[in-house]
């Protein structure tokens, strides 16, 4: 099976600051990988599918790239409504699995 | 509007069973495959189950396989997932998300429901 390794874990960092958050797969997933966001309470968040393709209605300072094995997220200007969890996934037709999340925290 | 809405959750005893439905809206439901993901409490998001379009076709995660299970009826439009033989790490919140169109990812979720497995 697939395993999902993001970091890091935790990401202090200030408004106005560019953000790279990573997921590394155990094997090429080609670009079958998702980002989420999640705040306290609500469900997740469809930001970026196929690795690199913003979800309609998402602000366009999230962007994803990579392929294979190497995913990154990255916000190029953090905004006050971002501090969240974000989590990648891969998916497939018979298996979907997630990072364990990266939490984005105030500085 | 696409509307996802879970039910069913509640407090169980360890061994017990739930059964938790998802009422689908503002799309053609039999078109899209259906997951379900949890959340457990102070952890991340664990991908639980997904179903076919046509119901044909069902697939778990290694830690639920062979307690869950994971159906649709798409006359009634609701996806529904039942538990079995619960056990105190099954405690979370439990999404049904639908399938993006062309896709895998999940587009849209529903708001949760809470599962709590304790004596």
């Amino acid at each position: 099976d697939v395993q999902m390794t993001q970091s890091p874990s935790t990401l202090s960092a200030s408004v106005g600051d560019r953000v790279t958050i990573t997921c590394r797969a155990s094997q090429s997933i080609s670009t079958w990988l998702a980002w989420y966001q999640q705040k306290p309470g609500k469900p997740p968040n469809l930001l970026i599918y196929r690795a690199s393709t913003l979800e309609s209605g998402v602000p366009s300072r999230f962007s994803g790239s990579g392929s294979g094995t190497e995913f990154t997220l990255t916000i190029s200007s953090l905004q006050p409504d971002d501090f969240a969890t974000f989590y990648c996934q891969q998916y497939n037709s018979y298996s979907r699995v997630f990072g364990q999340g990266t939490k984005v925290e105030i500085k | 509007e696409v509307q996802l809405l879970e039910s069913g959750g509640g407090l169980v005893q360890p061994g017990g069973s739930l059964r938790l439905s998802c009422a689908a809206s503002g799309f053609t439901f039999r078109s899209y495959a259906m997951s379900w993901v949890r959340l457990p409490p102070g952890r991340g998001l664990e991908w639980v189950s997904v179903i076919s379009s046509s119901g044909g076709g069902t697939y778990y995660a290694d830690s639920v396989k062979g307690r869950f299970t994971i159906s649709r009826d798409n006359s009634k439009n609701t996806l529904y997932l039942q538990l079995n033989s619960l056990r105190a790490d099954d405690t979370a919140v439990y999404y049904c998300a639908k399938d993006r169109d062309g896709d895998f990812s999940s587009d849209y979720w529903g708001q949760g429901t809470l599962v709590t497995v304790s004596s």
